[in-house]
């Protein structure tokens, strides 16, 4: 699965958007970027994943640029519950296993 | 739908006991993953089932570990002897395989429990 390199942190204002950036230049064409969170003390929770369209769901929205080499997670109005790391991670394709592998992710801090 | 059960979600116990940890999928799930959580070392995939067969165990850390799954509805991870290195807290995970393209949908994720070798 590619490797992806995201921000370690990033702070947004309540309620506006917040807008997390993810790099992931050596995915393959039948990689999915898929996009979870954990809040502090949680269990990590599935956000949204793509394959290079465009998604929205009622969580977020993932923008991914034309040559899939990176993508953007969007939270449209971002609350203080929206707190948490979020990871962004590529697998799938002809190696596909299911296996979720973590990276560092990007700590998100909402303030009031 | 009640999600990943995992029990207990707190274990301190002291070292060279035998620890084990829980876990119930989602009904209907058919692949279920074990994760460590460290500070050090982030969250870490030990070991994942299909249908109840192991797939991968290249993340169990040592033979102290082993998992099973004896049915579909029910998975252990045990350690023996725990050791205090082994202090994380460790996450179960389900979810459904399927056959299209993309394999696998997500990963539902339990609360975790937290383990602590004195």
């Amino acid at each position: 699965d590619a490797k992806t390199t995201q921000p370690p942190s990033m702070d947004c204002a309540e309620g506006r958007a917040a807008n997390l950036p993810c790099n992931h230049s050596t995915i393959s064409g039948n990689e999915y970027v898929y996009w979870y969170r954990q809040i502090h003390s949680q269990g990590p929770q599935y956000i949204i994943h793509g394959l290079k369209n465009n998604e929205t769901n009622e969580m977020a929205s993932l923008i991914i640029t034309e040559d899939r080499k990176s993508s953007t997670l969007i939270l449209p109005h971002a609350t203080l519950r929206d707190t948490a790391v979020y990871y962004c991670i590529v697998r799938g394709g002809s190696s596909n296993t299911g296996k979720l592998i973590f990276g560092q992710g990007t700590t998100l801090q909402v303030k009031p | 739908d009640a999600g990943v059960i995992q029990s207990p979600r707190h274990e301190v116990t002291e070292m060279g006991q035998e620890v084990t940890l829980r876990c119930k999928p989602i009904s209907g799930h058919n692949s279920l993953f074990w994760y460590r959580q460290t500070m050090m070392r982030g969250l870490e995939l030990l070991i994942y089932f299909n249908n109840n067969v192991p797939i991968d165990d290249s993340g169990m850390p040592e033979d102290r570990f082993s998992a099973k799954m004896p049915n579909a509805s029910f998975s252990t991870l045990k350690i023996q002897p725990s050791e205090p290195r082994d202090s994380a807290v460790y996450f179960c995970a389900s979810s459904l395989k399927r056959r299209l393209a993309g394999g696998y949908n997500e990963q539902f994720f339990g609360p975790g429990t937290r383990l602590t070798v004195l």
